[in-house]
């Protein structure tokens, strides 16, 4: 079964701070890797979309790496605000010409003063 | 509207009651999908539209659950009978072109709630 793994569950950082978000998967085959944020009561917006030939995509302070070999993303939050306080959701595709999405359960940040 | 619209945005229902919840996806996009969020979990897949074609509804639960999209446009979630494993969030989201690669575009979901 495609699965998408994501860690921590959880993280509380200072604002200001820098942090590094984890994403294991195991969908195949594989097309594209997106990392969404998603406030609370709200829906998800996209951050960043990649196909298997990009290893980093970068959308202002948020930095997406994806090893295909490994199966593995992250997303790494620089200089942390208050308001990227949210759930970030990692997101496969699977190709092969489907159009589901595979997410992870989210990874939720909380920036703190 | 700029962008993607739902509602209702909140619904509480009887157990037993039928609810019908509504999405208007961004204007000219022909990709519409319909996820399930339950608290706490990432959303999971229902169905996918393309124009007014429903070419995949792999993901819904079980046949109280039934989509239409009659004009390319605006979509209609409904569930019919509904129970209480059916509360959740129900997002619709929508993209222009091939779903594959476009950015999905959500709206702000409908919480629903099955008392």
């Amino acid at each position: 079964k495609n699965q998408v793994e994501q860690s921590p569950q959880s993280l509380i950082i200072l604002e200001g701070k820098n942090c590094t978000l984890q994403c294991n998967y195991t969908v195949s085959p594989f097309s594209n890797l997106r990392w969404y944020k998603q406030d609370t009561g709200r829906g998800p917006v996209s951050l960043t979309i990649m196909t298997f030939s990009e290893n980093t995509k970068s959308n202002g302070r948020y930095t997406a790496t994806l090893d295909a070999d490994t199966k593995q993303s992250s997303l790494h939050i620089t200089a942390s605000q208050l308001s990227d306080s949210a759930s970030y959701i990692c997101v496969v595709n699977s190709g092969a010409g489907s159009y589901q999405l595979t997410f992870g359960k989210g990874t939720k940040l909380s920036v703190i003063p | 509207g700029a962008g993607v619209s739902q509602s209702p945005r909140y619904k509480v229902a009887k157990r037993g009651q039928d609810v019908a919840l509504r999405c208007d996806p961004i204007s000219g996009h022909v990709s519409l999908f319909w996820y399930q969020q339950a608290l706490g979990q990432g959303p999971e897949f229902l169905t996918y539209f393309q124009n007014e074609a429903q070419l995949d509804k792999s993901g819904l639960p079980s046949d109280r659950f039934f989509a239409e999209r009659p004009e390319g446009s605006v979509s209609t979630l409904k569930i019919q009978r509904t129970q209480q494993e059916d509360s959740a969030v129900y997002l619709c989201a929508s993209s222009s072109g091939l779903a594959r690669f476009n950015t999905q575009y959500f709206g702000p979901g409908t919480r629903l709630t099955v008392l």
